[in-house]
């Protein structure tokens, strides 16, 4: 299993740019780039996913260098909404079975 | 589609006491888990099934057990509780537990044991 290391908190202010990186040395070849979110008393959400380059959606974007060692999740223009938990998972399709989330990274937004 | 739903939302025991924590999922998944979420911490996988009929140990099993007889239910039995199982407890369940498939979550369980 790929180990994923992400910071344990991150302060942003409302407006800002946040980015969160996620490094994974090990990544296997076949090995994806998952991005949870989680709010205060809710379960995990997902939120992208991407295997390499640049993915964005509605809620982020998902940036992977060309040695995919690393990730950065980038949140635009954050709000207090954004408040919550960051999970970073890395593994493959053919991965069944134990799906370990890690601590997460903390992101509070103050206005 | 009610998603994955699990019950009680609140649940308070005595040490020693036992119950059963609920989920099912009406999205025909495959993959099922309980994760349990300590202040502060990130989430611990107690026990995951692939299947009906089949289930694995996760990070944390102690005290806890499973079983998947259908492949809508996925109940978490607290055998003797424990002060240490206060936690909230989240069921969760994928298409095919691969890393790639999309995890849903259910709304939790918040279990204090005295």
């Amino acid at each position: 299993l790929a180990k994923t290391t992400q910071p344990v908190s991150m302060d942003s202010y409302e407006g800002q740019e946040v980015n969160i990186t996620c490094s994974h040395n090990n990544i296997a070849t076949n090995d994806y780039i998952t991005w949870y979110q989680q709010f205060p008393s809710q379960g995990p959400r997902f939120i992208i996913q991407g295997y390499k380059t640049k993915v964005t959606n509605e809620v982020a974007s998902l940036f992977i260098p060309a040695d995919r060692k690393s990730s950065t999740l980038s949140l635009p223009r954050v709000s207090l909404s954004d408040t919550a938990v960051y999970y970073c998972l890395v593994g493959g399709s053919g991965n069944t079975g134990k799906l370990i989330f890690g601590q997460g990274t903390t992101l509070q937004v103050k206005p | 589609n009610a998603g994955v739903t699990q019950t009680p939302k609140f649940q308070v025991l005595k040490t020693g006491q036992s119950m059963t924590l609920q989920c099912a999922q009406d999205m025909n998944h495959e993959y099922m888990s309980w994760y349990r979420q300590d202040p502060g911490m990130g989430l611990r996988l107690i026990h995951y099934s692939v299947g009906a009929g089949i289930t694995d140990q996760g990070e944390v099993p102690n005290g806890y057990n499973v079983s998947r007889s259908t492949t809508e239910d996925f109940p978490l039995r607290l055998l003797s509780a424990a002060p240490s199982q206060t936690s909230v407890y989240f069921c969760a369940s994928s298409l095919g537990g691969r890393r790639t498939d999309t995890q849903y979550f259910g709304p939790g369980t918040r279990l204090t044991v005295l």
